[in-house]
């Protein structure tokens, strides 16, 4: 069974840019979570869909915006990027037999914002 | 405000000793509780998680957790430390109705020969 698998691995941007970061998550699963994870930060947690439907939300600034489709793939999106946005950014995915949860991370997307 | 407290930003113990990591939270309403591990150069793993029923967790690895209502606590607990358990491990919490997940700081655990 493939893993999460995250595109690109590695991305310079510079300020003021956009950016879209992909997930697909393991087949099956049906939720898709983001992280974002930097030295002085920490790890964060960004949004959750489920079955194309936000579900859980992080508190970070509207220009963070995810979706998912039909395939439970997910983007997530950046707009008007700030140096501070540089990070790793990891997308996981979940599935439940009754009430254990199993999570699977990606490699995650390294993203620099000069 | 809701936060995430982890004892110790680095643990240090002999190998097939006990390992403790310790995690305090704060909420005045009962939370989803999680432990990470993420281990060197590779991607992060849930280890464990408690939503409700049974205050003590089994997780991989051979880890378990314990929800102390009481003592607003999920430590982290293995009894026998394996040098493949250094690692670094972070607690997590869901708190609110917009299920924001928080992170703590994150322990380091070094497991000695």
């Amino acid at each position: 069974k493939a893993g999460v698998t995250q595109t690109p691995r590695y991305l310079i941007k510079t300020r003021g840019q956009q950016v879209t970061l992909s997930c697909s998550p393991i087949s099956g699963h049906r939720s898709v979570s983001w992280y974002q994870q930097t030295p002085g930060q920490g790890l964060q947690f960004l949004f959750e869909y489920f079955s194309e439907t936000q579900r859980n939300k992080g508190n970070f600034p509207g220009r963070f915006s995810g979706r998912q489709f039909s395939n439970s793939r997910s983007e997530m999106n950046v707009s008007t990027l700030e140096l501070g946005d540089s990070a790793l950014y990891l997308c996981a995915s979940s599935s439940w037999t009754g009430r254990q949860e199993t999570q699977y991370f990606g490699p995650g997307t390294r993203l620099l914002v000069l | 405000a809701q936060s995430v407290t982890q004892l110790g930003s680095h643990v240090s113990v002999s190998e097939g000793a006990l390992v403790l990591l310790r995690c305090n939270y704060s909420s005045s309403v009962p939370p989803y509780l999680f432990w990470y591990v993420q281990y060197p150069n590779q991607g992060l793993q849930l280890l464990l998680k408690y939503t409700t029923g049974a205050t003590l967790v089994k997780g991989i690895n051979g880890f378990e957790a314990e929800f102390k209502k009481s003592e607003t606590s999920f430590h982290l607990t293995k009894p026998s430390a394996h040098m493949s358990d250094a690692a670094e491990y972070f607690c997590a919490v869901i708190i609110g109705s917009q299920g924001n997940l928080i992170f703590g700081k994150g322990t380091k655990l070094s497991v000695k020969p």
